[in-house]
């Protein structure tokens, strides 16, 4: 597509409920990004795709957070038993490649939890 | 694990006045890039500095990266209504996942 596509744009959960969001970077681009952005904070790094592989996970703060990519496109972020501490936009940022690429962001998808 | 910290966490200027923003990252870069978040946005990119001492310029603003590739700095001259929103500096050290600032918050009164 012509841009980075985020959705839902908007989710509100319980907690203890399982969320998926989902990002569908350009076209064309090989690395794909989450970041977590609480207000008031600079996106904080979460995982990065380059193809279907996760080449590096080490922001995931814990086991409820997982990230899949599996024919190299399209990548859902899927929480469990969410808290309320989840509660953040998440951002979705692709680049050509992940050498010393511009990102591009989604619009990001903002999660509440209640 | 990096850091990356941005100073002044807000600045409010007078429409017309200078604003400059400084990041400081607590390990070598590789590089560094600069984007900008308007309010209730998501983040573009600006610019990429490579470069030891390297100086860009876009217009009204000036990126320069510092010699020891662990310091950056935007500088906006004479800022306009339309420069409002949060800069942030992205450093990459390593592999390459980019490491966002806290970002600066800038406020023009007109």
């Amino acid at each position: 597509g012509a841009g980075v596509s985020q959705t839902p744009s908007n989710k509100v959960t319980e907690k203890g409920k399982y969320v998926e969001l989902r990002c569908d970077p350009i076209s064309g681009h090989t690395a794909l990004y989450w970041y977590r952005q609480s207000l008031g904070q600079g996106p904080e790094f979460l995982i990065y795709f380059q193809g279907t592989g996760a080449a590096d996970d080490s922001g995931l703060p814990n086991d409820r957070f997982f990230a899949v990519r599996p024919e190299g496109s399209v990548s859902t972020l899927k929480i469990q038993r969410t808290e309320r501490g989840d509660s953040a936009v998440y951002l979705c940022a692709s680049s050509l490649n992940t050498g010393a690429n511009v990102l591009t962001f989604g619009a990001g998808s903002r999660l509440t939890v209640l | 694990g990096q850091q990356v910290m941005q100073i002044p966490q807000y600045q409010h200027v007078q429409e017309g006045e200078d604003f400059t923003t400084y990041c400081n990252s607590s390990t070598t870069l590789s590089n560094i890039q600069w984007y900008k978040q308007r309010p209730g946005g998501h983040p573009v990119f600006l610019i990429q500095l490579v470069k030891s001492g390297e100086v860009k310029k876009q217009k009204r603003l000036t990126f320069q990266f510092g010699e020891a590739k662990k310091n950056s700095s935007l500088h906006i001259t004479a800022t306009q209504t339309t420069d409002v929103g949060t800069y942030f500096c992205a450093g990459i050290s390593g592999t390459y996942k980019y490491i966002f600032g806290t970002g600066t918050r800038l406020k023009v009164l007109a």
